[in-house]
């Protein structure tokens, strides 16, 4: 089975710098798909940034980032410019096929000072 | 459009109440799940949905009734519940195959927030 580790339970960062999250997953399988997702206070999931395992090339979108790892089975998160509405719990997440289930992380809470 | 609606967003019952959550998708997805969510921990799988027939159970006592009349809705029926299934309950839908760049991608609702007395 797989698991999804997400070590860090909580990092706080100030307004306008980086913070990194990181993730690691262990899996025997070759194709798979990664994520991001952003649970703000009021609970909604939210998808941050998606990966997918046999794309060398890391994700982006706006301020979010990878890292992929593939033979590190590495999956680390960086948000540039922290903003105060980036204050969440982060879940990594886990898919081995087109659909099925999410293997999430435990989560890491992101909190953000001014 | 990637929006999924839950209704209602907070239920309060007790444990000899029958209720049920419903959950909509218009994005023509074929894919539908129940999640349940408690503080500070990551969503628990329950249910999955494909193509309106059930295709996964993750050993779901049977106080939780699933249910999918077609490719847009799913529900939840709940039965005889106990306190310790108070939680959130999230919803969620996919693609399944297709060339679309996101079919392996589930987009959630905003959950309902569960209390059981």
């Amino acid at each position: 089975a797989q698991t999804v580790t997400q070590s860090q339970p909580e990092m706080s960062v100030q307004e306008a710098e980086t913070v990194t999250l990181s993730c690691t997953y262990d899996t025997s399988e070759s194709d798979y798909y990664l994520f991001w997702y952003k649970q703000p206070p009021s609970r909604q999931m939210i998808l941050v940034i998606r990966q997918e395992a046999y794309k060398q090339q890391n994700a982006t979108e706006n301020r979010f980032s990878v890292n992929f790892q593939k033979a590190a089975k590495s999956f680390s998160l960086k948000i540039s410019d922290s903003q105060l509405g980036d204050a969440a719990m982060y879940f990594c997440a886990y898919r081995s096929d087109s659909w099925g289930k999410l293997q999430f992380g435990a989560g890491t809470q992101v909190v953000v000072t001014p | 459009d990637t929006e999924v609606t839950q209704t209602p967003k907070h239920l309060v019952m007790g444990m000899t109440n029958k209720k049920s959550l419903k959950c909509e998708q218009h994005m023509g997805h074929r894919a539908m799940y129940w999640y349940k969510q408690k503080a500070k921990k990551p969503p628990e799988l329950m249910f999955v949905y494909s193509y309106e027939k059930l295709s996964i159970n993750e050993s779901v006592p049977s106080r939780f009734s699933p249910e999918c009349p077609n490719s847009s809705l799913l529900n939840l029926h709940l039965h005889a519940l106990q306190p310790e299934d108070s939680a959130l309950y999230l919803c969620a839908s996919s693609q399944v195959g297709g060339l679309a760049e996101d079919t392996d991608t589930q987009y959630f609702g905003p959950g309902t927030r569960l209390t059981v007395l």
